[in-house]
């Protein structure tokens, strides 16, 4: 079974600039999720889809971070103008039910470094 | 507010003895505790998992003990080997589950040969 693949896996870009990552979720996967990982930090949910639906962006700076999940599958974060602070680790992760309870499966990230 | 907290930033063991990795947490609407093992440029994999109406919960080699009146977990491996040494974070969540993952910031882990 192939996993949660996401691209791309390094990006370098000037503040003030846009950037835009893909996710792909295990196939099935009701549920996905993107969690943004600060150095040393642990994950912090961004935002979570059930199917196509926002279940809770609560913690995503919507000012300059959008995401949306076409047809329920793919999903893509953009952060459009990026700050220094925004440089991190961005896993993308989905889980099979659509309540969201049972395993979250991760990607392998995408490190964004801001300069 | 750091609700999930792993004071130890790296712990070091030899192989074939006890790791214990601890967790804290102070949101008491947590009722499920979950472990992730974490290598480098891969992301979390989902090792263990306990619910608040359990105190102990056993997988092979990995342990999860839950002592809910402390509001604190630890992961018990043994025997430790040099496969273990990766980045260890504790998560919790409210409703069984189903509330958003918090997660501690990590602990490093290295067993040595």
């Amino acid at each position: 079974e192939a996993g949660v693949a996401q691209s791309p896996r390094y990006k370098i870009i000037e503040k003030r600039q846009s950037v835009a990552f893909w996710c792909n979720p295990i196939s099935g996967h009701a549920t996905l999720y993107w969690y943004q990982q600060i150095l040393g930090q642990g994950p912090k949910l961004l935002i979570q889809f059930q199917n196509n639906g926002v279940v809770d962006d609560s913690q995503l700076p919507k000012d300059r971070f959008s995401a949306e999940r076409l047809k329920g599958v793919d999903s893509t974060l953009k952060i459009q103008p990026a700050k220094l602070e925004d440089s991190a680790v961005y896993l993308c992760a989905s889980s099979f039910l659509f309540d969201g309870t049972d395993t979250q499966y991760f990607g392998p990230g995408t490190r964004l470094t801001v300069l | 507010d750091q609700q999930v907290k792993q004071n130890s930033p790296s712990l070091s063991v030899q192989e074939g003895r006890i790791s214990i990795l601890n967790c804290d947490y102070t949101n008491s609407m947590f009722d499920y505790f979950l472990w992730y093992k974490k290598y480098p440029a891969e992301g979390p994999t989902f090792l263990i998992s306990i619910s608040s109406i359990k105190d102990k919960n056993e997988d092979g080699r990995f342990t999860v003990f839950l002592n809910k009146s402390a509001k604190h977990l630890s992961l018990h491996i043994v025997p430790s080997q040099p496969g273990d040494s990766a980045v260890y974070f504790c998560a919790a969540s409210a409703q069984g589950g189903s509330e958003k993952l918090v997660f501690g910031k990590g602990t490093k882990l290295t067993v040595n040969p």
